[in-house]
């Protein structure tokens, strides 16, 4: 099955704690993307990836850190410094031609 | 900045009856829009996929609708079902996508 997988679907950590979410795409897709989604709000992008190896910052990376060293995968940790870590997080991947972003299944993360 | 608005917000329609879920951006430079369907705790499906040259996109009984120059797009959903009931978004593609809010449909049987 082709798709995106993200992991685990819900994580638990404590505070000051710096954790990580899986995402993995065999879509072979260049593009992946980090977004966040909060109750009532649309998503909001925190990292994008366009090649392997690369990556910027969205509109919300304080508190966050990626790596891209596989083009299939896209992990997202989210650091002690992340004062509001408490959310939905949605990883996507896209193609170049016509920038359609899939989702994954999402990871709930709560903090405590 | 892109801003994307969503209105209205909820929307509460008895079985049978058509659909009309409204998108606003403010910058018309933009690639393409796309129109998901997200269910409680999931990830979003994509609907629909508008590129920017297109004026309307159909599946089944969606149909999306584009109007660069008034910066507005409508989704319509012909003869809704309890199964219809989501939140729908819409995402405008400006090299990266901006998200609206959201519609949060509820389909009565």
């Amino acid at each position: 099955d082709g798709g995106i997988t993200q992991s685990p679907k819900y994580l638990f950590r404590k505070e000051g704690q710096n954790v990580t979410l899986s995402c993995e795409q065999n879509l072979n897709h260049d593009a992946m993307y980090w977004y966040r989604q909060d109750p009532g709000q649309g998503l909001r992008l925190i990292y994008y990836s366009q090649i392997v190896n690369d990556f910027q910052k969205g509109d919300i990376a304080e508190g966050y850190s990626v790596s891209r060293e596989k083009k299939e995968s896209f992990p997202l940790t989210v650091t002690s410094a992340q004062k509001n870590p408490t959310a939905f997080y949605l990883c996507a991947s896209g193609t170049g031609d016509s920038y359609e972003q899939y989702f994954g299944p999402g990871t709930r993360l709560t903090v405590t | 900045k892109q801003e994307v608005t969503q209105i209205p917000a909820a929307l509460s329609v008895p079985e049978g009856e058509n659909l009309v879920l409204n998108c606003s951006f403010t910058d018309s430079a933009i690639y393409n829009l796309q129109w998901f369907r997200q269910d409680p705790g999931k990830g979003l499906t994509s609907l629909l996929l508008i590129q920017s040259s297109q004026r309307e996109q159909t599946s089944g009984r969606l149909n999306a609708s584009l109007d660069k120059s008034s910066g507005r797009s409508t989704l319509y959903i012909a003869a809704s079902q309890p199964g219809d009931s989501a939140t729908y978004l819409c995402a405008v593609n400006d090299y990266k996508l901006s998200f609206g809010a959201g519609t949060t449909v509820t389909v009565r049987a």
